[in-house]
């Protein structure tokens, strides 16, 4: 059974940082494009970041390029989001997803972790 | 404002039909796969249809996808219920080099 488990969202004041994690399990990790989806409250999905099995391909949302970083651990089974520079806007359940289907799917999800950012 | 539309709502009886449709553009949906996504409240989205009609296990024949052009459609028949819900359809941008989200459809069923 695939599962996925964000953590790390937290309480933040503008212009601070914040690392997410993914823990992922079922599926081999190393083989897959692992994806970092957003969703702030009252808004629809958006897509934040995503980079392939051998970090060889990373691409961003224009609205993140800059401050954000994604990485992965293969040899954890764990993928990162390092938060720069936020902003309120970035106030959103953050979902890590697996590509499956294809490299721009989101084939399963986490639940999501909460990142507020507030002064 | 998404690069992609989607209509904000849609409504049906139970046992009706409807279609949800996704316009986008040449460098998205023109020239690369759809996908759609169900997601309830509380919950993790679910993908529903890859590759513009495809359905992954489990998923069941009551929803298909189809797409011509610059524009996809979902469709759902049998509706009951539990498919209340946002719908969200997804696909590459060749120009942006991102995925993009359309902006949601909250699907009602009366």
């Amino acid at each position: 059974e695939v599962q996925l488990v964000e953590s790390g969202g937290v309480v933040v004041q503008p212009g601070g940082s914040l690392r997410l994690s993914c823990a992922a399990s079922g599926f081999t990790f190393e083989d897959r494009t692992m994806h970092w989806v957003r969703q702030a409250p009252g808004r629809g999905l958006e897509w934040v970041s995503l980079i392939t099995w051998d970090g060889d391909r990373i691409d961003y949302a224009d609205s993140v390029k800059g401050r954000f970083t994604i990485s992965r651990d293969n040899s954890k089974n764990s993928l990162y989001l390092q938060m720069n520079s936020l902003r309120t806007e970035d106030t959103a359940l953050y979902y890590c997803a697996v590509a499956i289907s294809g490299w721009y799917y989101f084939d399963y999800w986490g639940p999501g972790t909460l990142v507020t950012v507030s002064s | 404002q998404s690069v992609l539309t989607q209509p904000p709502s849609v409504s049906a009886a139970p046992g009706q039909k409807v279609t949800i449709s996704c316009s986008g553009s040449s460098s998205n949906i023109g020239n690369n796969y759809v996908s759609w996504y169900q997601h309830l409240p509380g919950t993790a989205p679910k993908l529903l249809i890859s590759d513009n009609d495809k359905r992954p296990s489990g998923i069941p024949d009551r929803f298909s996808g189809s797409k011509s052009g610059t524009s996809a459609t979902l469709g759902i028949t049998g509706l009951q219920t539990g498919d209340e819900a946002d719908y969200y359809c997804g696909t590459w941008d060749s120009s942006l080099s991102a995925v993009l989200f359309g902006g949601g459809t909250k699907l009602t069923v009366l």
